[in-house]
């Protein structure tokens, strides 16, 4: 069953802009999790957030988790076209170990 | 250098006849995984191994089958391949640490096409 919802499913934005996406789940969590996918690869780690952290960073990603809102968003700043990938959340519902992926937001940024 | 390994990465197969796909990985993760991921869908999960136990998901055809020899090694599959199937299938690994939701290194993927 999927559990994250990306949003927006498709973004568009030149190089130097920031890219946001969001993510919003169903159920609590422990975990969350942010993945990028290049066009036609497999999907690579990003970042994980637990449930009792509100924000983290790496590099030029920030990452929020609003567990009231049942909601996460990653920020990616200063876009470079190499940033152009489909990104996917993925959250450990009910508990389990395996990360459940949602639909995925499509970025494409353009130089 | 090369962690989780998929092969072949492209396919074709006909329809009906069996395939099958490898992934092998150099990290010594206990946890092998399988997606199917189709054109602008989330991966759906098949199958893991954690160790030598075998968790099939309950949603998974029966003409999905997998087969871990070693930790090294996981393969996929696909008895009677069918025009529904054709698909990217992308192996991952991870090493599960307690009260944490697995941290996950794929693959490149393997490219199904079923003609």
């Amino acid at each position: 069953s999927q559990q994250g919802e990306e949003d927006p499913q498709a973004l568009s934005i030149q190089e130097g802009e920031n890219a946001t996406m969001n993510c919003s789940y169903k159920t609590s969590i422990n975990n969350l999790q942010w993945y990028r996918q290049n066009s036609g690869r497999g999907l690579v780690h990003l970042i994980l957030i637990r449930s009792n952290e509100r924000e983290k960073h790496s590099g030029r990603l920030r990452v929020t988790l609003d567990t009231s809102k049942k909601s996460s968003s990653l920020l990616i700043t200063a876009s470079r076209a190499a940033d152009t990938a489909s990104y996917f959340c993925a959250t450990d519902e009910g508990g389990s170990y395996i990360p459940t992926f949602g639909r995925g937001t499509s970025l494409i940024v353009h130089p | 250098d090369a962690m989780v390994i998929q092969n072949p990465r492209y396919q074709v197969t006909q329809f009906g006849k069996p395939v099958t796909l490898s992934c092998s990985q150099t990290l010594n993760h206990n946890v092998m995984y399988w997606y199917q991921q189709k054109s602008s869908q989330a991966p759906k999960l098949l199958f893991h191994y954690y160790d030598k136990d075998f968790n099939n998901e309950a949603d998974t055809p029966d003409n999905f089958q997998s087969r871990r020899p070693n930790t090294s090694f996981c393969f996929l599959d696909i008895r009677s391949p069918g025009l529904g199937d054709a698909a990217m299938y992308l192996c991952a690994t991870s090493t599960r640490a307690t009260g944490v939701s697995d941290t996950q290194y794929f693959g490149p993927g393997t490219r199904l096409t079923v003609l």
